[in-house]
């Protein structure tokens, strides 16, 4: 069964820095990859959907890679701001299943 | 304005007392899925659907029943409740499956006593 985990499960950072957040994967068997954020008390909102054929994907101050082969993928944000605040999620689709496998989040803190 | 839309968002109810989580979305999406979280264990799926009258097991689905009779629906039942099914729930759909991008519900909070 697919295993996913991030590190670290919390995090605090002063406004301004950069930062990296961990996800790593069991089982390199995947079709993609899924960042989603979460605010306290409201759902789940995607981030970045990289293709297992790919290493990265870019949306504005976020970056995510993926290196299957090593069953990892690290979500990087730049010149981080409070309104980052949030959980953030990182969910595997393996190419045998009809589910998402999802870490259990790193808690974001960014202080001003 | 594409979106899923859950209800009730906050339920308290007794054990035993059967309810229902409704889900619905305006996307035309056909993949939809329930999911529960708790804390410790993260995002654990119910049920999901590929299509109308289509449903399927995720990892978690004892104690708990699903619909699909229409497209844009995805109701989650209860049919007698316990409370070890006090949990965050959400409801999710994509347009084809699992791969595509995911868009969640805002989230239902139960409480079973």
């Amino acid at each position: 069964k697919q295993e996913v985990t991030q590190i670290p499960a919390a995090l605090s950072v002063p406004e301004g820095e950069n930062l990296v957040l961990n996800c790593s994967f069991t089982d390199s068997a995947i079709y993609n990859l899924q960042w989603f954020r979460q605010d306290p008390g409201k759902g789940l909102t995607s981030l970045l959907l990289i293709q297992s054929s790919q290493r990265e994907q870019t949306s504005g101050r976020l970056n995510a890679s993926l290196d299957k082969s090593s069953g990892r993928s690290t979500l990087y944000i730049a010149a981080s701001q409070p309104g980052d605040s949030a959980t953030y999620l990182c969910a595997v689709t393996s190419n045998s299943g009809y589910a998402l496998n999802f870490g259990k989040g790193t808690s974001l803190l960014v202080t001003p | 304005e594409a979106q899923v839309t859950q209800n009730p968002r906050y339920l308290i109810t007794v054990t035993g007392k059967k309810l229902t989580v409704t889900c619905s979305q305006n996307m035309n999406h056909e993949y939809m899925s329930w999911y529960r979280q708790d804390p410790g264990l993260g995002l654990r799926q119910i049920y999901y659907s590929m299509n109308v009258e289509v449903t399927d097991k995720g990892d978690v689905p004892e104690g708990y029943k699903v619909s699909r009779k229409e497209k844009r629906n995805f109701p989650l039942i209860l049919e007698s409740p316990s409370p070890n099914q006090t949990s965050l729930y959400f409801c999710a759909s994509s347009l084809r499956g699992p791969t595509d991008t995911q868009y969640f519900g805002p989230g239902t909070r139960l409480t079973v006593l």
